[in-house]
């Protein structure tokens, strides 16, 4: 079955940009749309973004600003990069796959990552 | 703050059947999306327990059971287990952001 694997930089300065990569095993990454969502240390998850294996992209308003997800269809790849970070974007940070059906308003998240904890201080 | 708005905490005895609220609004659940409930088990990635407010992936007991109605949802867990204590979290799409959004998430502890 298909299987999500993080991988990036484990600590980050003030106001630099944060990369993480997300390798896909186990299956294609066309047809499907991929998304970063992070969890703060013993807080609750947040969604970051989302894109299609041909790039199409959405990102959540509170971050669209500085957050830009890409897609590596030769890698079987998509990554993450959010710039000017701060301590507040510490956190795990899980890449999914995002699952729609046509008799089911709205997408949901499966599988995900094991995640990977990105600290951000200098 | 979250979108979607789920107890803090939620705790039953063995055997006991628990359930745990998730409150949207109108450009969402209210909108008609549906809710997915997600398992995050201590230390571990959350995943998938209900999709489509109430179908269990392979390998979910149908001991969890999901329901929807109006801008509110639910997640039931009957014939509560050890090994059900977990934190839970509530996700759905918003229409007035383009993308999803979870709930706060509910810490399940098993007296």
């Amino acid at each position: 079955q298909v299987q999500l694997q993080e991988s990036g930089p484990g600590l980050v300065k003030p106001s630099e940009t944060l990369s993480l990569s997300c390798t896909v095993s186990g299956g294609s990454i066309s047809s499907y749309y991929w998304s970063w969502i992070r969890q703060p240390p013993g807080k609750g998850l947040e969604w970051i973004g989302s894109i299609s294996y041909s790039g199409t992209t959405n990102y959540n308003p509170s971050l669209k600003s500085r957050v830009t997800i890409s897609v590596d269809t030769s890698k079987n790849q998509f990554s993450l990069n959010l710039r000017s970070v701060t301590a507040a974007d510490t956190a795990l940070y899980y890449c999914a796959r995002r699952r729609v059906d046509t008799f089911i308003p709205g997408n949901w998240f499966d599988p995900w990552g094991q995640g990977t904890l990105v600290t951000v201080s200098s | 703050q979250s979108v979607l708005t789920q107890p803090p905490s939620v705790s039953g005895a063995p055997g006991q059947r628990v359930t745990i609220s998730c409150t949207g609004g109108d450009s969402n659940i209210g909108a008609g999306y549906d809710v997915h409930w997600y398992q995050q088990l201590p230390g571990t990635a959350p995943k998938l327990l209900i999709y489509g407010h109430n179908n269990r992936p392979s390998g979910v007991p149908d001991r969890f059971s999901g329901s929807k109605s109006g801008a509110s949802a639910s997640l039931a867990i009957t014939g509560l287990q050890a090994e059900d204590e977990a934190d839970y979290y509530c996700q759905s799409y918003d229409s007035s952001l383009s993308g999803s959004v979870f709930g706060g998430g509910t810490k399940l502890t098993v007296l």
